[in-house]
């Protein structure tokens, strides 16, 4: 049973570009979460999916950034227009449906913006 | 505001012993209470889950004990071995119900053999 896959595992980006980051989560789990991890601090909840669905987004910032699920494929993170304040690590969470607190976290994307 | 801190400064202890580490909040009421272990360039794992009616929960060489009155929790590590040596987060549901954890800033275990 492979885990939560992410991809790719390092992004670097020129300021203005944007960034894709893609999550697969395991097998069976309906429930998607985003979290960015910066250096020397927390991990900072962003948003809160299910198929189709965005649960919350409380923590995403209002612009340049998105998050979907679609019913086929992987979760996507977008962010457009990066800028240096952007580069952290994102880190992708899945759970069962019946088990949200219950969350297995893929290997991360670390996003570098030059 | 809604605070949780953990030690920001590394606990050194050497093999063989016991390791505690503290994860205190301030103005949560939460549900549940989670360890998670992160090691450098990697994901946090999940290692156990603690909910507020319970008092102390085992695993293995783990212990966690949860203090809803002293609002702390307390993460133990017997008979630690080098392999221990990670960053070990908290984390809080930060709202009843949506199961949405507010993680600690972690702290840095080191174990010398």
């Amino acid at each position: 049973n492979a885990g939560v896959m992410q991809n790719p595992r390092h992004l670097v980006r020129r300021r203005g570009q944007e960034a894709r980051l893609r999550c697969s989560p395991m097998k069976g789990h309906s429930h998607v979460y985003w979290y960015r991890q910066l250096p020397e601090e927390g991990l900072k909840f962003m948003v809160y999916l299910q198929k189709e669905n965005i649960i919350d987004e409380s923590g995403m910032p209002k612009e340049r950034f998105s998050a979907e699920f679609p019913k086929e494929g992987p979760s996507i993170l977008r962010i457009q227009q990066v800028v240096r304040g952007d580069s952290a690590a994102y880190f992708c969470a899945s759970s069962p449906p019946d088990r949200s607190y219950e969350q297995y976290f893929g290997p991360g994307t670390r996003l570098t913006v030059t | 505001s809604q605070k949780i801190e953990q030690n920001s400064e590394a606990l050194n202890i050497q093999e063989g012993k016991t390791a505690t580490l503290t994860c205190n909040y301030t103005n949560y009421s939460p549900a549940y209470l989670q360890w998670y272990r992160q090691d450098p360039g990697r994901g946090p794992v999940f290692l156990l889950l603690i909910r507020e009616n319970e008092k102390e929960k085992r695993k293995e060489r783990l212990k966690v004990t949860f203090d809803t009155t002293l609002k702390q929790s307390l993460f133990h590590i017997t008979a630690s071995q080098p392999a221990d040596s990670a960053t070990y987060l908290c984390a809080l549901d930060s709202s009843g119900g949506s199961y949405i954890p507010t993680f600690g800033r972690g702290t840095s275990l080191i174990v010398h053999p």
